[in-house]
């Protein structure tokens, strides 16, 4: 079974731009999340989708969006674009069982640099 | 915010020896999960444990969970340099699906 995939895997923007990060989760997967690396900050969770619906959002500004088509696939969608918001960008999918966490695969990652 | 916090934050082994990492949380989980990313790549599912599971197992990687003082650890045993990577802990919110809070990891180098 093919893993998670992202695309672009790297993508240089210039501040101000808006970027479209994709996600392909794993067949029947039905859960996506978005998670941003940075040295900083870490690993940090930015939303999670279930069937076409947004059911978390971390603490991110509203220049962070995303969404998730009937086939699973998801975007997430980052507007007016800030040099802080360089950072390896990160996919996972999950099948969801119940109301307990599920084991999460992530995806490559895709690479922004604003420059 | 980070809930979980790794020890120590970067560790220097010979091949061979074995390799333990700690993880302390904050608040109540329902369960546990290490992940392995090497250099600035995605991360790779190691294991998960539940809050009512103590001890777990898979090949060298032995993973303890203590919920009384919300603290686990992940043991590699026989240590190889293919295992020089980062590893992170990653705790959920309870009853908040799939929404992991990532501690800030061990980077765990093996000497051939």
């Amino acid at each position: 079974k093919a893993g998670v995939t992202q695309t672009p895997r790297y993508l240089i923007k210039t501040r101000g731009q808006q970027v479209t990060l994709s996600c392909s989760p794993i067949s029947g997967h039905r859960s996506v999340s978005w998670y941003q690396q940075t040295p900083g900050q870490g690993l940090q969770f930015l939303f999670e989708y279930f069937s076409e619906t947004q059911r978390n959002k971390g603490n991110f500004p509203g220049r962070f969006s995303g969404r998730q088509f009937s086939n699973s696939r998801s975007e997430m969608n980052v507007s007016t674009l800030e040099l802080g918001d360089s950072a390896l960008y990160l996919c996972a999918s999950s099948w969801l069982t119940g109301a307990l966490t599920d084991t999460q695969y992530f995806g490559p990652g895709t690479r922004l640099t604003v420059l | 915010s980070q809930q979980g916090e790794e020890d120590p934050q970067a560790l220097s082994i010979q091949e061979g020896e074995n390799a333990t990492m700690n993880c302390s949380y904050k608040t109540s989980i329902n369960n546990l999960q290490w992940y392995r990313q090497n250099s600035g790549r995605g991360l790779v599912h190691l294991i998960l444990i539940r809050s009512n599971e103590r001890e777990k197992h898979s090949g060298r990687l032995r993973v303890t969970l203590d919920t009384s003082k919300k603290s686990s650890s992940l043991l590699i045993t026989a240590s190889r340099a293919a295992d020089t990577a980062s590893y992170f802990c990653a705790t959920d919110v309870n009853n908040a699906g799939n929404m992991l809070t990532f501690g800030g990891g061990t980077r765990l180098m093996v000497k051939p």
